[in-house]
């Protein structure tokens, strides 16, 4: 089965300081991909950044970067420079080739302090 | 821009009372989902549309019902809502190829009442 962890509940961070959200999955496939969406208040969904587990590299997009550990089963969001549009619900997901699903984690709901 | 459009944004209904939430894409897509989101939790997703083939989630419950008329149009019925029901309903898309890993298009979502 697959599921994806997020252990934190709430993150909160102060503006302009970095922070790291966690999430951990577990999966028997070979080939998959994990993603992190931000779903800020009353605001739709939208992909932060992804990462395919056969690239080692971690994936970064301007101040968002991942700290991805395919044998420990981590996919980490890191947030530099924290703005106070960061401020949101982010999920972490996975979906594997063949799927159509994506598999969501709980959620971390991250408040920034001005 | 190429994007996800829900209608209406928030619909209050009564409890039992069919209503039917509208969800359309201009990114061409193949896939199309529904999703139900309760507060603070993450979207569980309740079915699929793989072109015209409908792919229903196990623990979808029978007073959920979709239809999908075209590739630009899915909507979601809800025969006999109860006050369970009261929740987010968002719409997603997908290109359906593995090739980009699934990423999902979400729209904004409609947030429905109950009374």
């Amino acid at each position: 089965a697959q599921t994806v962890t997020q252990s934190q509940p709430e993150m909160s961070v102060q503006e302009a300081e970095t922070v790291t959200l966690s999430c951990t999955y577990d999966t028997s496939e070979s080939d998959y991909y994990l993603f992190w969406y931000k779903q800020p208040p009353s605001r739709q969904m939208i992909l932060v950044i992804r990462q395919e587990a056969y690239k080692q590299q971690n994936a970064t997009e301007n101040r968002f970067s991942v700290n991805f550990q395919k044998a420990a089963k981590s996919f980490s969001l890191k947030i530099s420079d924290s703005q106070l549009g960061d401020a949101a619900m982010y999920f972490c997901a996975y979906s594997f080739t063949g799927a159509n699903n994506l598999f969501f984690g709980t959620g971390t709901r991250l408040t920034v302090i001005p | 821009d190429a994007m996800v459009i829900q209608n209406p944004r928030y619909q209050v209904t009564q409890f039992g009372k069919p209503v039917t939430l509208s969800c359309s894409q201009t990114l061409n897509h193949n896939v199309m989902y529904w999703y139900q989101q309760k507060s603070s939790q993450a979207p569980k997703l309740l079915f699929h549309y793989y072109d015209k083939d409908f792919n229903n989630e196990a623990d979808t419950p029978d007073n959920f019902q979709s239809r999908r008329p075209n590739t630009s149009f899915c909507f979601l019925d809800i025969r006999s809502p109860g006050l369970g029901d009261a929740a987010m309903y968002l719409c997603a898309t997908s290109q359906g190829t593995t090739l980009i890993g699934n990423e999902q298009f979400f729209g904004p979502g409609t947030r429905l009442t109950v009374l």
